[in-house]
Formats: C-alpha cells, structure tokens, sequence
C-alpha cells in the first residue's frame, strides 16, 4: 500500500523550542489526521482537517491542511517533555475506505 | 470511557499455534480495522470490516483471518502463526461517516 512521505524522521529538540513537521502525498486527499503515539501505547487523534486551507488549533498543536490537497502540516508551539513521542499523519483521497498512513516524525524533547 | 479494548496486551507463542487476539469498541462505531506496525514499515492494514458480517482484505492479509458476528467485536485470528507475523498489532474503530479512527492500546505478539 501507499504510504505518505512525512518530514522529518525525527527532531531532537530543547524545552521551549517550536517544532514543525509536514507530510506530502502524490495524490490528492479531501482528509488529513494527525495521531501522537506514545511508548506502548496505540497512536491517539490530535486533530482532523477537512478542507484546503483549514487551519485547526488543539492547545499547543496547529495542524494545516495545504492549499494544494496534497500536504499538511503540524506545528507544536513551547513544546514540553510530554511532547515526546511519535507523530504521524494519516490521509484519504475520501474514494477508499480506508487511511494511509505516514512513517512518523519521532520527537525528542531534552530539558 | 468511549474506547478500543485489545487483549491480550502481550502475547509470546510458538510456531503453528493457532492464536485470536480479541478487539472490542464500546462506541458503536461501523468501521474496524487491524494493523500491524513494524520498523520502517510504519502502519499496515491487515483486514477491516465496514459493518457485521461484512469484512474486507487489506493490504497485508495473508496468514490472518477474521470474522465481524457483533458490531462491537472484531476478533484477529492467527491459524498458524509464523515468526514473521512477530509484530504490534493494534485494532481501530470509526463511524462510517468520517475518517476519525481510534486505536486500540495494541497487542505485541512475538512467535517463536
């Protein structure tokens, strides 16, 4: 199955630090979810986007849906040690019924 | 607490015993589905099911089976399993109306 490019593969960063990652897809999508997986736990929705050019906000989390359709984008603003962990996006084109998945930005955050 | 439950959480088994790993969502969601999450390989659907009695193959089905009796419950069935189906199984529901899907905990199967 396909899988979405998602960028970068991991960031080590320091408290307080802003963190941007993005994810691209060579087709079109009309949905794009956001999930953080934590260690052993399974991956937990942060924000779903439903329209190009939408912009959602979840506390310190923003996520874009790009103007094209075929990127998103997640920012993490201040971010703290609880931020630790792996982010991964999730799109459709809305024809299939079901989502593809990206490989994941692992986030380290360092006091 | 709306939630996917899988059990059991760890699961150590041999070569050809054949195994179920139970899911179940108590959110009256349509849509489950199974991945297995594996280094580098990110998240791979094994087999989903669009209501009861409906199931679909996925993108990584072979050597799993399936069955949707209850909306509730969607049971991953292992007839033989194999060192290669060693991997972090996790189960997912959604409401037929939207994308949204919710993971369960995971199930982390090692076969020997």
């Amino acid at each position: 199955g396909q899988q979405l490019n998602q960028s970068p593969q991991s960031m080590f960063i320091q408290e307080g630090e802003d963190v941007s990652m993005n994810c691209t897809s060579s087709s079109i999508f009309n949905t794009w979810l956001w999930y953080k997986q934590e260690p052993g736990e399974g991956p937990v929705l942060l924000i779903a986007l439903y329209k190009a050019g939408e912009l959602t906000s979840n506390g310190r989390l923003t996520a874009q849906f790009g103007i094209t359709r075929k990127d998103s984008f997640l920012n993490i603003s201040a971010s703290i040690p609880s931020d630790v962990g792996i982010y991964f996006c999730a799109g459709t084109p809305g024809t299939a019924s079901k989502l593809t998945f990206g490989t994941g930005t692992r986030l380290q955050v360092t006091l | 607490e709306a939630q996917v439950t899988q059990n059991p959480r760890y699961l150590i088994t041999v070569t050809g015993k054949k195994l179920t790993v139970t899911c179940s969502q108590n959110m009256n969601h349509e849509y489950m589905s199974w991945y297995r999450q594996d280094p580098g390989l990110g998240l791979r659907q094994i087999y989903y099911s669009m209501n009861v009695e409906v199931t679909d193959k996925g993108d990584v089905p072979e050597g799993y089976k399936v069955s949707r009796k209850e909306k509730r419950n969607f049971p991953l069935i292992l007839e033989s399993p194999s060192p290669n189906q060693t991997s972090l199984y996790f189960c997912a529901s959604r409401r037929a109306t939207t994308y949204e899907q919710y993971f369960g905990p995971g199930t982390r199967l090692t076969v020997t």
